[in-house]
């Protein structure tokens, strides 16, 4: 039974645009979401993360809004640049688990020009 | 230089060969972590380590066995591969968060490994 899952494999969004990206989780325990980019060939990189007592965390282009009574997350990049075409995971922990990370198949976001 | 780098990116071997995958960290990192990926799925984990006498097992352990050789090296074996071992797998290194804050993983580039 998948914990955390991102329903769309894929998006095609404009340049300048915004790109929006959901994450769905049925474990009401996680203590903190986080979402990772991955270019080919390489690893994982750490986008950003929300607590579980937030409803909103923002960097710069990137937020992530965490609706909590609907076990629900998105992250938003406006923006959207060439850049930031790659693969998008969502991921989730919690205290109990010793915070081991549980990850979605994640979206693979296209930024078209 | 990579602050985490994995050796080799790429294997080809055959079934029930014993197979090493080596990770190496400069970050100063505590702990440790493998993860394979499969198609359409997301990271999964293998094993972790929270420092060098200390190994757990994650979700999918079996026919997988790491070694924690010092703080900066973690290697994972499959001791006699099988086909539904071809995967892309990854090492991933993080230290203990702030107090209110989780901690985040850094990742190497992946081995892509195929058994035939």
């Amino acid at each position: 039974d998948q914990q955390v899952k991102q329903n769309s494999p894929s998006l095609s969004v404009q340049e300048g645009r915004i790109s929006i990206l959901n994450c769905d989780y049925t474990n009401s325990m996680f203590d903190y979401f986080l979402w990772y980019k991955k270019y080919p060939a390489e690893g994982p990189t750490f986008l950003i993360s929300i607590s579980s007592i937030k409803d909103k965390n923002e960097d710069g282009r990137f937020t992530v809004f965490l609706n909590k009574s609907a076990k629900h997350l998105s992250l938003h990049i406006v923006p959207s640049q060439p850049g930031d075409s790659a693969v998008y995971f969502c991921a989730a922990n919690s205290m109990d688990s010793n915070y081991q990370l549980i990850w979605g198949a994640g979206t693979k976001l296209i930024i078209k020009p | 230089d990579a602050d985490v780098t994995q050796t080799p990116r790429n294997r080809i071997t055959k079934t029930g060969k014993r197979i090493m995958l080596e990770c190496s960290q400069t970050k100063g990192h505590d702990r440790m972590y493998w993860y394979r990926q499969d198609p359409g799925l997301g990271l999964r984990l293998i094993y972790y380590s929270f420092d060098v006498k200390d190994i757990n097992k994650g979700e999918i352990s079996d026919g997988y066995s790491v070694s924690r050789q010092a703080q900066a090296k973690f290697s994972l074996s499959l001791e006699s591969a099988i086909p539904n071992q071809t995967a892309l797998y990854f090492c991933a290194t993080s230290e203990v968060g702030a107090i209110g804050s989780t901690d985040t993983q850094y990742f190497g580039p992946g081995t892509r490994l195929t058994v035939l």
